[in-house]
């Protein structure tokens, strides 16, 4: 199946820096989306961007579908940014999907 | 628009017993799709159901199950509850016929204990 890998696996930054967090897959993709986990599970939509370049606030995303990997940056960041970050991909395969496949995540943390 | 919404939210069951969780999705939403997220494994993808019908499976023993009913409201259950079954549970919905290619959006998930 499609490998999703996510770098840097840990941050931790100071308030107000920016950051970039990668996301490496291993074939063509139909769908793409950027979550924020927050710390009591529920995961929050950030991004559906299978390719292009999206902005929302200080958080924006690129896709480069060609060349498999995706970027999400984090400007200013808050304290409030802290929490993992998960890249989650689907290749849908005309018989059907298996449903989103998650990297590992990147385990940001925004220091005061 | 209300989210998608999960019951219960925590759950304690013992080694053996069977556990029924319950998802309501997104209204106008007929995707519904399950994920276990454990620390060793991740996320991982359980199964989807579209119109009462289930789509794709992930790879889980049979001991997983699930359903969706006319409402789009889907369920899954799990039986003869093992230790590793103790994750958190979360429900995603999306629209369309061709729901993995839409957006999920997903509940806060039910985290389930068993010991």
């Amino acid at each position: 199946g499609i490998q999703v890998e996510q770098s840097p696996p840990d941050l931790i930054l100071q308030e107000g820096a920016n950051s970039t967090l990668r996301c490496n897959f291993s074939d063509s993709v139909n769908n793409l989306q950027w979550f924020h986990q927050n710390p009591w599970g529920q995961l929050i939509n950030l991004f559906y961007i299978p390719s292009g370049t999206k902005q929302n606030g200080r958080l924006s995303a690129t896709t480069v579908a060609t060349e498999r990997y995706s970027l999400l940056y984090i400007s200013s960041s808050q304290t409030t940014d802290s929490g993992v970050y998960f890249c989650a991909v689907i290749m849908y395969s005309g018989g059907g999907a298996d449903g989103l496949t998650f990297g590992k995540g990147t385990h940001l943390i925004i220091q005061p | 628009k209300a989210g998608v919404t999960q019951t219960p939210r925590y759950l304690i069951k013992t080694r053996g017993q069977q556990v029924t969780l319950s998802c309501s999705p997104i209204s106008g939403h007929r995707s519904v799709s399950w994920y276990q997220q454990t620390p060793g494994q991740g996320l991982q993808f359980l199964f989807e159901y579209f119109s009462e019908t289930q789509r794709n499976k992930g790879n889980f023993p049979g001991r997983f199950s699930g359903r969706q009913f006319s409402n789009s409201r889907s369920e899954m259950n799990v039986s003869t509850l093992e230790l590793g079954d103790s994750a958190l549970y979360l429900c995603a919905s999306s629209r369309g016929t061709s729901g993995s290619t839409y957006e999920q959006y997903f509940g806060p998930g039910t985290r389930l204990t068993v010991t």
